[in-house]
């Protein structure tokens, strides 16, 4: 199985800037997706691909990244974006990181 | 426009077997390219992913559940099904369906979800 890493939590203030890492134990290529899920709903694609932003997504957001390290960036971040995000393997099967509650100050 | 809508028992029993269906629109399994996938959650937890169906009734199983799982669609009736056998309570959980996009089997995604149906299994 690819294993995906994320860090479980991190806390910003609005108008900052933010990475959230994803870490492959395995190369995936660019086969690396991100979702944002919002308390009590269901997950919403965000990035695909790496690097290519969802139909109806913020510009604020982007992904970057290849091989097994991943980045989703959100610049600048607000309020509305409390929210937990996970990352998305679909190189070997599909697997999902354990996902990181980003939260503001 | 795209949605998906899940189904199921709500409360189960050990043992026995979960179905869920997945009904949606703007889509249809028929056409060349098309996949639904099953994904669930437990509360407070992470995702994890369960079954792909695509358009020409290929599978794919989450390989530690395979043994339980079955997909199965109705295209006639746009809809998509999963059952798990033998359930117990390590199975209470969100259960989504979301459609497939991407490049055939090649590299997917989920783009389209469902809001999802809590089912418990108890005792």
């Amino acid at each position: 199985d690819t294993v995906l890493t994320q860090s479980p939590a991190l806390a910003v203030s609005p108008g900052e800037r933010v990475t959230i890492s994803c870490k492959a134990s395995e190369s995936v290529s660019t086969r690396m997706h991100w979702y944002q899920q919002k308390p009590g709903q269901q997950p919403k694609l965000l990035i695909y691909k790496a690097s290519n932003l969802a139909s109806g997504v913020p510009a604020r957001f982007s992904g970057s990244g290849s091989g097994t390290d991943f980045t989703l960036t959100i610049d600048p971040v607000e309020a509305d974006d409390t929210a937990t995000y996970f990352c998305q393997q679909s190189w070997n099967g599909d697997t999902f990181g354990a996902g990181t509650k980003l939260e503001l100050k | 426009q795209v949605t998906l809508k899940e189904s199921g028992p709500g409360i189960l029993q050990p043992s026995q077997t979960l179905s869920l269906t997945c009904t949606f629109s703007g889509f249809s399994l028929s056409t060349y390219g098309m996949g639904v996938g099953w994904i669930r959650q437990p509360s407070g937890k992470g995702l994890e992913w369960l079954a792909n169906i695509w358009w020409d009734d290929d599978k794919y199983y989450n390989p530690s559940l395979k043994n339980r799982l079955t997909i199965s669609k109705d295209t006639s009736n746009n809809q998509a099904f999963l059952k798990i056998t033998n359930v117990d309570t390590a199975d209470t959980a969100t259960y989504y369906c979301a459609r497939i996009e991407g490049i055939l089997r090649i590299i997917s995604w989920f783009a389209y979800w469902g809001q999802g149906t809590l089912v418990t299994v108890s005792s």
